[in-house]
């Protein structure tokens, strides 16, 4: 069965600085992954997808994400927090089987000035 | 272009009644998904409608179904409602092209039953 994990719960990070959200992926075949996000009482936003390509993908907002094929990861990255960024992220994989997505259980996200 | 409409976003009903939810994907879109999040099961998905065809069920009791309308619009309906039912339910809709689909969310409607 096809999942993702996202060992953190919570993310603390100043504004300026880097961030990483964490997720790690098990999959059957090539692993097709996104990244979303949520902010209080709204839907989730689309940041950025990996399907095949550079390990290196670039989103929304400033976001990008490392595929590491390997360490079977795809960490969500970005240069500088802001204050705005503090939101529940999720990472997602889309199932072999179907098209829904199988979501990792969400890393609250908080950026202090 | 309009995004993922979904109505109404609040909801109060008690044990026992039916509930229906609507969706209108974005224009062009032709596949519509459903998601609950709550906050122990975090998001788990109901179904697919392609071309008012379920193309594919979740994990979850015949209490829930859905359906999709000729102009792709869908929705869910849930009867008998049980409190554990309380939830933000998403809809989702997707456009299938040489690099992929890409789901994209509604606001929800957050579904509170008594």
């Amino acid at each position: 069965a096809q999942s993702v994990a996202q060992p953190e719960d919570q993310v603390n990070v100043a504004e300026g600085n880097p961030l990483t959200v964490k997720c790690t992926y098990s999959v059957s075949g090539n692993p097709y992954l996104f990244w979303y996000v949520q902010y209080p009482n709204r839907g989730l936003q689309f940041l950025l997808k990996y399907i095949t390509g550079d390990n290196l993908v670039k989103g929304s907002y400033g976001f990008e994400a490392e595929f590491n094929k390997s360490q079977t990861s795809f960490h969500l990255k970005k240069p500088s927090a802001l204050v705005s960024d503090s939101a529940l992220y999720f990472c997602a994989v889309r199932d072999n089987q179907g098209g829904k997505l199988i979501f990792g259980q969400g890393t609250e996200l908080s950026v202090k000035p | 272009k309009a995004g993922v409409t979904q109505t109404p976003r609040y909801l109060i009903k008690t044990r026992g009644q039916q509930v229906t939810l609507s969706c209108s994907p974005i224009s062009g879109h032709r596949s519509v998904s459903w998601y609950q999040q709550t906050p122990g099961q975090g998001l788990q998905f109901l179904f697919e409608y392609f071309s008012e065809t379920q193309r594919n069920k979740g994990n979850f009791p015949g209490r829930f179904s859905g359906r999709q309308f000729s102009n792709s619009r869908s929705e869910m309906n849930v009867s008998t409602l049980e409190l554990g039912d309380s939830a933000l339910y998403l809809c989702a809709s997707s456009l299938w092209t040489a690099k992929g689909d890409i789901q994209y969310f509604g606001a929800g409607t957050r579904l509170s039953v008594l």
